[in-house]
């Protein structure tokens, strides 16, 4: 069964640009979770999506965003890029809304200079 | 926000020792998970307690939960090198739509 797949695993934008970062759920799976993680700090949440609607978003300004697509893939994008927006970005897919078991992909590396 | 905060933030140990972490967490939840990150790669699940379960058991990691004093901890008998790794705890709130909320980690050296 393939788990949890993010793309690009490697990314270098410039302050100011835009980026999309996509990520495909284990088959089954209807809820995705976006996390930010900035280096050696914890998870921080940014959006989970459930069914193609958007169900939570952390507290983040609203150059985060994203959406899920019918087959429950889904895209987080972010504009005008900052500095500080350098991070690992993770996503998560679950079968129970939030209640069980998070499967996570290995990341996109962002870097923004 | 922050539900969980670990401690200690590190922990570095002899290969062989017993390593534990502990958690605790702020709001009523239905469950508590502890995930492991080798270097900023993606997170893997370890293992889920309940809110009405006090301790669980798998392979060489042992958690207990104590929902009147909102911590958990996390033991790893024997620790082995391969071991190194952060370690995060995760809450499931009660509430609805409100996903798993993390912690800042702890991340634990094992030395051979």
């Amino acid at each position: 069964e393939a788990g949890v797949t993010q793309s690009p695993t490697h990314l270098i934008k410039t302050r100011g640009q835009q980026v999309t970062l996509r990520c495909s759920p284990i088959s089954g799976h209807t809820s995705v979770y976006w996390y930010q993680q900035a280096l050696g700090l914890g998870l921080q949440f940014l959006l989970w999506y459930d069914e193609g609607e958007e169900r939570n978003r952390g507290n983040f300004p609203p150059r985060f965003s994203g959406r899920q697509f019918p087959n429950y893939s889904s895209e987080l994008n972010v504009n005008a890029l900052e500095l500080e927006d350098s991070a690992l970005y993770l996503c998560a897919s679950s079968a129970d809304r939030g209640l069980g078991e998070a499967f996570f992909g290995q990341g996109t590396r962002l870097t923004v200079v | 926000s922050q539900q969980g905060e670990e401690d200690p933030q590190a922990l570095s140990i002899q290969e062989g020792e017993n390593a534990t972490m502990n958690c605790s967490y702020k709001t009523s939840i239905n469950n508590l998970q502890w995930y492991r990150q080798n270097s900023g790669r993606g997170l893997v699940h370890l293992i889920l307690i309940r809110s009405n379960e006090r301790e669980k058991h798998s392979g060489r990691l042992r958690v207990t939960l104590d929902t009147s004093k909102k911590s958990s901890s996390l033991l790893i008998t024997a620790s082995r090198a391969a071991d190194t790794a952060s370690y995060f705890c995760a809450t499931a709130p009660n509430s609805g739509n409100t996903p798993l909320v993390f912690g800042k980690g702890t991340r634990l050296s094992v030395i051979a």
